[in-house]
């Protein structure tokens, strides 16, 4: 299937501080991204569709001026959650839209584990 | 009525045996579906799309899609503990002026050895 990565894997920081978390395509150009956030025990949240080159599409309920989308390029796009508190902590994970391989679908980066203290 | 539906689970089959994973979804005019597997910890990987009514085979996995009944399943032949995870059902929508996955809650599979 598509490569999707994710970067950190893993983070903890203090309430209060930014943290940006990167999805990059590593073998096809995506257009389209989305992320998502999952908390333990829980199913995937949609949080917002990525489009390169214009604004991000939230969903309801999710806060745009808290979580800083950007897709700058086909290849990347960047999740900024701002001044976090211990309520964002969370595992967040992208995808990315891709037709390659025949298929019309998303494929998912491993996931950012984000814990604020 | 949720958009996609399925059973939280947890589904316990013995290895060696069928495990049946269901899926219902509301929208009759959706045309393409996707079974993700995810363990625990980790995030979806995609092991099945099906988008043409009937069955759909790849490996171990088969995936059925009654359009007129709205459902799809998948079926996993021979289950192995290493096929414990949660299936997510997944059905393309059209939202917002923009195609997303619609994802079910997902069915918790539990192959004991």
């Amino acid at each position: 299937g598509a490569v999707v990565s994710q970067h950190p894997s893993r983070v903890i920081c203090k309430s209060g501080t930014s943290v940006k978390i990167e999805c990059r395509s590593l073998d096809f150009q995506a257009t389209t991204m989305f992320w998502y956030r999952q908390f333990p025990k829980q199913s995937l949240m949609l949080m917002a569709t990525s489009n390169e080159g214009s604004k991000a599409t939230y969903e309801q309920g999710v806060e745009k001026d808290k979580f800083l989308i950007n897709h700058a390029s086909l290849t990347l796009s960047t999740l900024t959650v701002t001044s976090a508190h211990p309520e964002d902590s969370s595992f967040y994970i992208c995808s990315a839209h891709t037709t390659k391989h025949s298929t019309d679908t998303q494929y998912f980066g491993p996931g950012t584990r984000l814990t604020v203290l | 009525q949720k958009e996609v539906e399925q059973n939280s689970g947890p589904l316990s089959v013995p290895e060696g045996a069928i495990a049946s994973l269901n899926c219902t979804y509301s929208d009759r005019g959706s045309q393409s579906f996707f079974w993700y597997r995810q363990y625990s910890g980790k995030s979806p990987e995609l092991i099945m799309f099906i988008y043409s009514n009937g069955d759909k085979e790849d490996g171990r996995f088969t995936a059925q899609l009654n359009k007129a009944s709205q459902y799809v399943s998948l079926l996993i032949r021979d289950s192995q503990p290493s096929d414990s995870a949660t299936y997510l059902c997944a059905v393309k929508g059209y939202r917002d002026s923009s195609y997303k996955l619609i994802f079910g809650s997902g069915t918790r599979l539990l192959v004991r050895p």
